[in-house]
Formats: structure tokens, C-alpha cells, sequence
């Protein structure tokens, strides 16, 4: 029940496109939902983040959207850049609790040219 | 602000010894937590200490240990390496429960 399920595994997409990576969790309880950026040789990096009590949280190119009833959430980046190519995790926890992240598998993005 | 530091960056061991990891948190955060990095299991949670305490442990063996100083430095041990501990060490830090959590760089650890 603390699972976050990610997909796809890996994603290759055009310079100028429309980069998607989604997902999925069981526990109701999280409250909290970012996502991490990680480059080779690099810790995770917040990147953007979003609360149950909203559908959508854009910032810049990404966009995160949430739907409560399905339990997804999914992280959108317009205009995809050859510099966006790097991991990307969903986390999930119980922000009011203080509880720990629970990460999903990770998408490594690669952004053609 | 400096970030979150991690030492060593890169260590190699054999199987059998022990190792130490150092992790300085923001200033200001008494939180620290760490995080195991691996190909096959992705991020997993280790421990949490905040103000000195373990508040929160993931589900790894006991020869995986933790400890926080009143500075809220932290220090990580591994007892009787396995080759199976060769991974990405990261350390995070945030200033209260609630708030976000920053990552160090990691420690590279290779058991041989």
C-alpha cells in the first residue's frame, strides 16, 4: 500500500515535444506529491510538487496533473530541451505527518536534438 | 546557502569490512535522512534521525546504522559489507518535518 508505481521505464522524445511520465499510488493518506529531477553523478532535485487539493501545479514547462479519484498524478514537460534529458522520480508521502518519501522507479527521459 | 555535503564521494570496499558515510545537513535543518540508490530497487529509505533521534526506519537489515550529531551532522555505517551494498548513498535534509527535503550528491560506494 505504500507503493508508487512510475511508467514508462525510459522515454525518448524530439526536441520541442511534449514529454509524459505518470503515476500511480495506493495510499489515500499521501498528501504530498513532488517530483525529482536527477542528473548522472547528481542527488535528486526538487523540481516541482503538488497537494491533493489541486489539480494542476505548472512552473515554467512542467506541469504536474493530479486526479484524486484515479490516484495518478502525472508530470508534463512542454517544450522538451536536450538539457531536460536525466531521471526523473515521483515521491509521495504523508506531508502532515512528517513521514518519509516513498519514490517511484524512475523515468530516464532522453531529449533528442 | 551551501548544500547538503556528502563524504566520501566514492569509496570501494571488500566484502566483510565495514564503512562510514558522512553527511553535513543545510544549516539550519534538523533533519537528516537516508536514502539507498540502485539500478534494480530504484530509491529506498533507510533511516531518519531529527534532533538526534531515529524517528523512522526502512525495511534493511541491522548491519545498516545510523547516528546524528547535536549539529545535526550524520553519520551512516554498514557493518560486514556485502557485495550487494554497492550503491548510491544520499543523504536529505530539511529544516522541519513538513518541509521539503534536499539531496546531497551521494556517496558512490563499490563492495568488491
Amino acid at each position: 500500500q505504500q507503493q508508487v508505481k512510475q511508467s514508462p521505464q525510459s522515454l525518448i522524445v524530439q526536441k520541442g515535444g511534449i514529454s509524459i511520465i505518470n503515476c500511480a499510488y495506493e495510499n489515500t493518506a499521501f498528501d504530498y506529491f513532488p517530483w525529482y529531477q536527477q542528473f548522472p553523478g547528481k542527488g535528486p532535485a526538487l523540481l516541482i510538487a503538488i497537494r491533493p487539493d489541486v489539480s494542476e501545479k505548472k512552473e515554467g514547462r512542467f506541469t504536474i496533473s493530479f486526479n484524486k479519484s484515479a490516484k495518478q498524478f502525472s508530470l508534463h514537460i512542454m517544450d522538451s530541451q536536450p538539457g531536460d534529458s536525466a531521471t526523473y522520480f515521483c515521491a509521495a508521502s504523508i506531508k502532515t505527518s512528517g513521514s518519509r518519501l516513498t519514490f517511484g522507479e524512475g523515468t530516464q527521459l532522453t531529449v533528442n536534438p | 546557502k551551501a548544500g547538503v555535503t556528502q563524504t566520501p564521494r566514492y569509496l570501494i570496499k571488500t566484502r566483510g569490512q565495514q564503512v562510514t558515510l558522512s553527511c553535513s545537513p543545510i544549516s539550519g535543518h534538523r533533519s537528516v535522512s537516508w536514502y539507498q540508490q540502485t539500478p534494480g530497487q530504484g530509491l529506498q529509505f533507510l533511516f531518519e534521525y531529527f534532533s538526534e533521534t531515529q524517528r523512522n526506519k526502512g525495511n534493511f537489515p541491522g548491519r545498516f546504522s545510523g547516528r546524528q550529531f547535536s549539529n545535526s551532522r550524520s553519520e551512516m555505517n554498514v557493518s560486514t559489507l556485502e557485495l550487494g551494498d554497492s550503491a548510491l548513498y544520499l543523504c536529505a535534509s530539511r529544516m522541519g518535518l513538513q518541509e521539503t527535503q534536499y539531496f546531497g550528491p551521494g556517496t558512490r560506494l563499490l563492495v568488491l
